[in-house]
């Protein structure tokens, strides 16, 4: 199963950017890379996923390397109601399946 | 408009008791996804279904059951076996097609006593 890493906890300061790394080292050459987050006691929303290029929609970017090995999710303005865990997924296609497996995230905290 | 819908929101239950958990979504999807998320931790996979009347068990599938019966529907059956049945349950569903997202539910917390 290819696997993500991810920060424990970040900080980011209102109104500032805010930058979630994501480690994916084992990501194979057809999988997308996914982002979610997670506001506190509600499921789990989409934000944006990407395969090897970098793409922005009206929530955020995604940076990818060009190995493909790490990505990097950006709020560019970042606002109280942007605290939550924000995971990192790779698509799972292990025995021809479509298993979503997810992490334990980054716990975004936006200071005021 | 189109959704996922997991009731009832909050759940109670005696210990000993299967209890049954409700998914529905009218999204017309394929694929549709049972998560447990306990308190500081990520989101481990129950079960899943790809089509209708078929499913696989995820990465902690004792003690629970499911079936998928028709395709807006995928019930979570919690039976007495599950050790700790207590947690944050959410639903999710995506079409089948490779480059899609999925869409949760708003989950249901059970609590058992």
């Amino acid at each position: 199963d290819a696997k993500t890493t991810q920060p424990t906890s970040m900080d980011c300061a209102e109104g500032r950017a805010a930058n979630l790394p994501c480690n994916h080292s084992t990501i194979s050459g057809n999988e997308y890379v996914y982002w979610y987050r997670q506001i506190h006691s509600q499921g789990p929303q989409y934000i944006i996923h990407g395969l090897k290029n970098n793409e922005t929609n009206e929530m955020a970017s995604l940076i990818i390397t060009e190995d493909r090995k790490s990505s990097t999710l950006i709020l560019p303005h970042a606002t109280l109601r942007d605290t939550a865990v924000y995971y990192c997924i790779v698509r799972d296609y292990g025995g021809a399946t479509n298993k979503l497996i997810f992490g334990t995230g980054t716990l975004l905290a936006v200071q005021p | 408009d189109g959704g996922i819908t997991q009731s009832p929101k909050y759940l109670f239950r005696k210990e000993g008791q299967n209890v049954t958990l409700s998914c529905e979504q009218n999204l017309n999807h394929d694929a549709m996804y049972w998560y447990r998320q306990d308190p500081g931790q990520g989101l481990r996979l129950i079960y899943y279904s790809q089509i209708v009347n078929d499913f696989q068990k995820g990465d902690i599938a004792e003690g629970y059951s499911v079936s998928r019966e028709k395709k807006e529907s995928f019930p979570l059956t919690v039976t007495s076996a599950q050790k700790n049945p207590t947690a944050f349950y959410l639903c999710a569903s995506r079409t089948g097609r490779l480059n899609t997202e999925a869409f949760f539910g708003q989950g249901t917390r059970l609590t058992v006593v």
